[in-house]
């Protein structure tokens, strides 16, 4: 069991916004910054969003985040073919002292 | 461009010690901090520790009894230990470099590790 809360599945046809949410508790997301990962089968994570809406070097503009007290979404815009990926969301947690995830999310794009 | 890989066995024995080593290429271990991270055939995510490079290591609560992370900052390398496993410590388990906000920017590719007899 994942103490951050995704969504399993998540899908979109080519061009169209998706979001997928994470929600957390207060010892993480409510006083902590958001991170996601992109992951595709058999690879390792990537990072693709850090502190809530910071984008790595090389990570389009299609990708962005949010965070609003203890809940966090990932938005992609103009939808592509090479997004169908998992996606997870990662915070500190004050309790673990340590940082938790999201059970991942997969997108589709139909 | 720093490049991590890990490297170790990847069958384990039930109670036996898993050992993974990481090798951190292109760059120095100074001044980040470095972390192991496992993920489930399920799919989940889960910390199992940081080393930083002060020379001190945390662990994840669940775990702590059982994982040790060192470094030999003069081989570039930090490695984990995790005594006692069961088939519920059968994952791949990562390395990766911290940056200052708690994300990892650089993953290794990944180590398949089974436990079973």
């Amino acid at each position: 069991q994942s103490v951050l809360t995704q969504p399993p599945s998540a899908s979109g046809a080519p061009g169209q916004r998706v979001t997928i949410s994470c929600s957390g508790s207060g010892s993480n997301l409510g006083s902590n910054t958001i991170n996601w990962y992109q992951q595709f089968p058999g690879t390792a994570p990537k990072l693709l969003i850090f502190s809530n809406n910071e984008r790595p070097s090389g990570v389009p503009d299609r990708f962005s985040g949010s965070k609003s007290g203890t809940s966090a979404s990932l938005a992609i815009s103009g939808l592509q073919s090479e997004d169908e990926a998992s996606y997870y969301c990662a915070s500190w947690d004050d309790s673990l002292n340590g940082p938790v995830f999201g059970g991942g999310t997969k997108l589709t794009v139909l | 461009q720093v490049q991590l890989h890990e490297s170790g066995p990847g069958l384990v024995k039930p109670s036996e010690t898993l050992s993974l080593t990481c090798t951190v290429s292109g760059g120095s271990m100074n001044p980040n901090y470095w972390a192991w991270i496992r993920q489930y055939p399920g799919k989940g995510l889960e910390w199992i520790g940081f080393f930083f490079y002060v020379g001190r290591s945390t662990y994840n609560p669940s775990l702590k009894s059982r994982v040790a992370i060192l470094a030999d900052m003069s081989k570039n390398q930090f490695s984990l230990t995790l005594n006692s496993v069961t088939a519920a410590d059968t994952a791949v388990y990562y390395c990766a470099r911290g940056r200052d906000g708690w994300y990892f920017d650089i993953w290794g590719r990944g180590a398949l590790v089974t436990v079973s007899s």
